[in-house]
C-alpha cells in the first residue's frame, strides 16, 4: 500500500477550524483517500473519503491537491470531542479491502 | 443495528492460559477484519474473512493465534497459549456489500491483559 505522512501531533482551540495535513506523494491514480479517527478508549470510524475532487458531509470536509499528492481534512469548529487520533489511509479500487493504519496525527482541543 | 459486538471488553489472565475473543458483525456484512492495537505498533491487522472464508492471514503473528468463522455471524480469535507480549487491544471491524468506497465498523475492542 502506498504511504501517508502525517504530523504526530496538533493542537486546536474550541470551535476554532482545523487543519489536518496528508501527504500521499506516491499515490496511484486509483487510490481513494480514506480519514478515520480514533476517539479514546473506543475503535477507529470513519470520518470521510474521497478519490479527486473535495468532499463534505456532516462531520468534515476533505480538500484533495490537484496532483493528489497531498489532502486536508478540515473539521470547521472543533469541539472538545474531536480530540482524537486521526488516520488518513490510502485504499486501492481493486484488492485489498483491509486498511493499513498508521500512526496518524493526535489532535488535542483546549477550551 | 447494534454494530460490531465484541466480548468479552477486557479479560485478565495468566500466562499459558487459552484466551476467546469473540465478533458478532453486523447482518449483511461480507468482510470481517481483526485487528490488534498497542502503544509501540499501533493498529495491525491480524486476519480478514469474505463471506467466512479466510482471505489474509499474513499478519497473524505466530501458531498460537488462530481465528475462525465458522459462520456469518459470528468470529473468534483464539491465543494458545498466551504470553504477556500478547497484551493488547483487540479490534473486531466489518465492511459491508458497498466495497472499496464503503466505510469499515468497529466494535469497542477487546482489552486483553496477560500477566
Amino acid at each position: 500500500d502506498a504511504k501517508t505522512t502525517q504530523p504526530n501531533s496538533m493542537e486546536s482551540n474550541e470551535e476554532e477550524p482545523v487543519h489536518l495535513p496528508c501527504n500521499h506523494s506516491t499515490i496511484s491514480g486509483t487510490d481513494y483517500i480514506h480519514w478515520y479517527r480514533q476517539l479514546p478508549s473506543q475503535g477507529p470510524e470513519y470520518v470521510i473519503h474521497g478519490l479527486t475532487s473535495n468532499v463534505n458531509n456532516r462531520m468534515a470536509s476533505l480538500a484533495i491537491a490537484e496532483d493528489r499528492k497531498s489532502s486536508t481534512l478540515i473539521l470547521h469548529r472543533a469541539t472538545l470531542r474531536d480530540a482524537a487520533v486521526y488516520y488518513c489511509i490510502l485504499r486501492p479500487y481493486t484488492g485489498r479491502r483491509a486498511l493499513t493504519f498508521g500512526s496518524g496525527t493526535r489532535l488535542q482541543v483546549q477550551p | 443495528d447494534a454494530g460490531v459486538i465484541q466480548s468479552p471488553r477486557h479479560e485478565v489472565t495468566e500466562m499459558g492460559q487459552e484466551v476467546t475473543l469473540r465478533c458478532k458483525p453486523i447482518s449483511g456484512h461480507d468482510y470481517l477484519f481483526w485487528y490488534r492495537q498497542t502503544m509501540m505498533r499501533g493498529l495491525e491487522l491480524l486476519i480478514y474473512f469474505n463471506n467466512n472464508v479466510p482471505i489474509d492471514d499474513s499478519g497473524m503473528p505466530e501458531d498460537r493465534f488462530s481465528a475462525k468463522m465458522p459462520n456469518a455471524s459470528f468470529s473468534t480469535l483464539k491465543i494458545q497459549p498466551s504470553e504477556p507480549r500478547d497484551s493488547a487491544v483487540y479490534f473486531c471491524a466489518t465492511l459491508g456489500p458497498a466495497g472499496i468506497t464503503g466505510e469499515l465498523f468497529f466494535g469497542e475492542g477487546s482489552r486483553l491483559t496477560v500477566l
